[in-house]
Parts: C-alpha cells; structure tokens; sequence
C-alpha cells in the first residue's frame, strides 16, 4: 500500500522552464491537495481538488494550474518557473468525512 | 491576520519533561482541530485530532480546545528525544474542504 506518491522528488528548474509534479494515491480519496512549505511559512495550499472533476484555488494560486486526471491522479504544473517557486511541494489525500491528510513524501523544487 | 498561529520557537525541554504547544486560530467556526508532527527532511504526519471542547489524550499525547478562547493547545508528557521534531498545527473550518497550517513550533527534547 504506496499512500501518496510523488514524483520527481527533486528538480532543478532555470526560470522560465515549465513542469508538472505528478501526484497519485492509491487510498480511493476524494479530495486531494498541492501544498508548498517554505522556511518560516509553514504549509500554505495552492489549490485542492473536492471530487474527481473539480479544482478550487488556496492561498497561493498564482503561477500554478492544476488537473485531476482521474479519482488517483492530481497534478501541478508551473508554465513559466520562477526563482520564487523554489520550495518543497506536498500532495495530499484526505480521508472521506474524516479529518486526516495523507501526505507524499514531498517534491524539492529549485528555480535558477 | 493569519488564520493559524503559533509560536515558531524553538522550544528546548530537558528529557522526561512536559512540552506544551500552543495554536490561535481565527475562524471562530471552525469544526476541526489537527496537531501534526514533522521530521526534519520528512512529510507532516497526523498525531492528534480534537473537535469538542475540552481535553483529548492518547498515549503521552493531549489535546486542549478552548472555542470560546480560539485556541488549541499540544502537551507531550515524558518527552523523549525521538519527539524533537516540528509540531504543525491545522484548523478546517466549518467542514470545508480547506484546511490551514501555522508555521510550526520546533521542538528539540535535550537528552
């Protein structure tokens, strides 16, 4: 039982360069996230997706798209990459009518 | 304001202490109350979840809600050092979807 896997776990981007952090979980959850954690500032949410066929903004949407591909499958892409994305990014699932987010092991982004 | 305080710390307690963590919250609906811990280099995992005012325990670890305060608080008895770890508060407000972090208290147990 893998949880939430997340790929790649680390990358090296140069401003400008575009990619997408992949996200799957195995657990037949609902709802699924895309957190950035950053020094000082704790886990803020860029977006989450409710059900399989929405997405809903968070705190820090800009310069990020979604997709839920499937009920599994939640993805963040970054078109253009910038210096202030450097972070670690975490998906998560969360148990239906519960309150426990799974998390992924977390993806290590630098922005050159 | 942010939706979710806490005091960064660090927090520094002798082995076999108590350690207490403290978290506002500004949302005065909100529903539910999470404690997560997170390693160094690793991903929040859940230790303690609290809905109802009051106290919750399980094991060395108790959950303190106070809704008329907005305020929740961590204590982690007899602390070992495998407890020195980052204690990331989380709040979801009113059943929603959406659930907010603080900053995280950093909690070093010195053997």
């Amino acid at each position: 039982n893998a949880g939430v896997t997340q790929t790649p776990k680390f990358q090296v981007l140069k401003t400008g360069q575009s990619m997408t952090l992949q996200c799957a979980q195995d657990m037949n959850h609902n709802s699924m996230y895309w957190y950035r954690q950053d020094p000082g500032m704790g886990l803020r949410l860029i977006y989450y997706s409710a059900s399989e066929g929405t997405t809903d903004k968070g705190e820090v949407p800009n310069g990020y798209n979604v997709s839920r591909l499937n009920k599994r499958e939640f993805s963040l892409r970054l078109e253009s990459a910038a210096p202030s994305q450097t972070s670690v990014y975490f998906c998560a699932s969360l148990v239906h009518g519960g309150g426990e987010l799974f998390f992924g092991e977390g993806s290590r982004l630098t922005v050159l | 304001q942010k939706e979710v305080e806490q005091n960064s710390g660090p927090l520094s307690v002798p082995e076999g202490a108590i350690a207490s963590l403290n978290c506002t919250y500004s949302d005065r609906g909100s529903q539910s109350f999470f404690w997560y811990r997170q390693y160094s280099g690793k991903s929040p995992e859940l230790i303690m979840s609290i809905y109802s005012n009051g106290d919750k325990e399980d094991g060395r670890f108790t959950a303190q809600l106070n809704k008329a305060s907005q305020y929740v608080s961590l204590l982690i008895r007899d602390s070992q050092p495998s407890d020195s770890a980052t204690y990331l508060c989380a709040v979801n407000p009113k059943f929603g979807n959406q659930f907010y972090f603080g900053t995280g208290t950093s909690l070093t147990v010195i053997p």
